[in-house]
């Protein structure tokens, strides 16, 4: 069974930085591209990033390039967003999905929740 | 990197069909035959219910189906039941490893 299962949200400061994890069980980790997807509170999703198999090349939506890094362990099976520089529009809840083609996301996590807020 | 368009809610009575539309530019919806749809209760993570604009993965009954002309993706929910009332979101592939959703539609079962 796949699963994928978000870890480190929290509430941060504005210019404040955070990780998150996502754990990935089920498949073939190091053979799929990987994606962080965002819903702010009572808002539509978001894309935010995705990452190639192997890590080398990460995409992002204009709004957080250059303030957040996508990164992966494919020998812990393990998706991580890195986020500096925090905004109050970064507050949502943050998904890992798992992209087997572009534009599909076929397994999704359960989230995690990320507030910026002093 | 706009968002797609989508209604903000939409109706119907048990046993009725609805339509959800999803509008975009040629360079996501119009472009490429990669969209795909997302059914979603509140708090709870999104489930793929169509990909590649008419694709139903295994499980999804048959009563949903999409479909696409020019810039506008759909998805039809035919015999509604209760259990389709949720939030529905459309995605389209946007060129460079890029996605772009749309704002989310509610459907309520009247």
């Amino acid at each position: 069974e796949v699963q994928l299962v978000e870890s480190g949200g929290a509430l941060v400061q504005p210019g404040g930085s955070l990780r998150l994890s996502c754990a990935a069980s089920g498949f073939d980790f190091r053979i799929y591209w990987m994606t962080w997807v965002r819903q702010a509170p009572g808002k539509g999703l978001e894309w935010v990033a995705n990452i190639n198999t192997d890590g080398s090349v990460g995409f992002y939506v204009d709004s957080v390039r250059g303030r957040f890094t996508i990164s992966r362990d494919n020998a812990k099976n393990s998706l991580y967003l890195q986020m500096n520089s925090l905004r109050a529009e970064d507050t949502a809840i943050y998904y890992c999905a798992r992209p087997p083609n572009w534009g599909t996301f076929d397994y999704w996590g359960q989230g995690s929740l990320v507030t910026v807020s002093s | 990197q706009s968002a797609l368009t989508q209604p903000r809610s939409v109706s119907g009575s048990p046993g009725q069909s609805v339509t959800i539309s999803c509008t975009g530019t040629s360079s996501d919806v119009g472009g490429y035959n990669s969209v795909s749809w997302y059914q979603q209760y509140s708090d709870k993570a999104p489930k793929l219910m169509i990909y590649d604009v008419t694709k139903r993965p295994s499980g999804v009954p048959d009563r949903f189906s999409g479909s696409k002309s020019g810039n506008t993706a759909s998805l039809t929910i035919s015999g509604l039941q209760a259990e389709d009332e949720a939030d529905y979101h459309c995605c389209s592939y946007a060129g460079s490893y890029s996605c772009v959703f749309g704002g989310g539609t509610k459907l309520t079962i009247l």
